[in-house]
């Protein structure tokens, strides 16, 4: 597709299952970001992925939380053991390389998580 | 380390009033600045951004943003609002030294009243 796509768009689960999250970029882009968007909090920065390595996965916010991206395309964010306090939407967003890119990201429609 | 604060999580204005949303920044090293806009149930997509050519940027939708150094704001404003505007908008820096991740601001909900 054109877009950055994420799957799936709703997630609901219940507290302690663990959960899968895939991202799918646009083609071509090397960079890849997870964010968290929990209400009223913004965005959080979770994790970056250059390649296939994470230079930067300084914001995941406990071991319960991994990511991979294989292939230079798909990302996998897994959350293990999950809580309440997990729910929110998880926004993926890829761009072309970070040296020439500057900043600018093109984002997924999210995949929104309900803890029960 | 680098960081946005975006001044009222609502705005509020009429359908043809003017519209300014307010950021703030904070950098040691010279910024990228964007806004963001995000309607409901939707991603994020760019408005538009400053990288450090003129400090007057023009974005879609007919917003503009003004990099201004010396207050580090970088506030979006549009002359007449629309009601297809209302939406959620999310200002961001990012700088070399934070390995141009942006950091993104709370964002602020822009209603609009016919």
């Amino acid at each position: 597709g054109a877009g950055v796509s994420q799957s799936p768009s709703n997630k609901v689960t219940e507290k302690g299952k663990d959960v899968e999250l895939r991202c799918d970029p646009i083609s071509g882009h090397t960079a890849l970001y997870w964010y968290r968007q929990s209400l009223g909090q913004g965005l959080e920065f979770l994790i970056y992925f250059q390649g296939n390595s994470a230079p930067d996965k300084s914001g995941l916010p406990s071991d319960r939380f991994s990511a991979e991206r294989t292939g230079g395309s798909v990302s996998t964010l897994t959350i293990q053991r999950t809580q309440q306090e997990d729910s929110a939407v998880y926004l993926c967003a890829s761009s072309k390389d970070r040296g020439r890119n500057t900043g600018e990201l093109f984002f997924g429609e999210g995949s929104r998580l309900t803890v029960l | 380390a680098q960081s946005v604060t975006q001044l009222g999580s609502h705005v509020s204005v009429s359908e043809g009033a003017l519209v300014l949303l307010r950021c703030n920044y904070s950098s040691s090293v010279p910024p990228y600045l964007f806004w963001y806009v995000q309607y409901p149930n939707q991603g994020l997509q760019l408005l538009l951004k400053y990288t450090s050519a003129a400090t007057l940027v023009k974005g879609i939708n007919g917003f503009e943003a003004e990099f201004k150094k010396s207050e580090t704001s970088f506030h979006l404003t549009k002359p007449s609002a629309h009601m297809s505007d209302a939406a959620e908008y999310f200002c961001a820096v990012s700088v070399s030294g934070g390995s141009y991740i942006p950091t993104f601001g709370r964002g602020t909900s822009l209603i609009v009243h016919p």
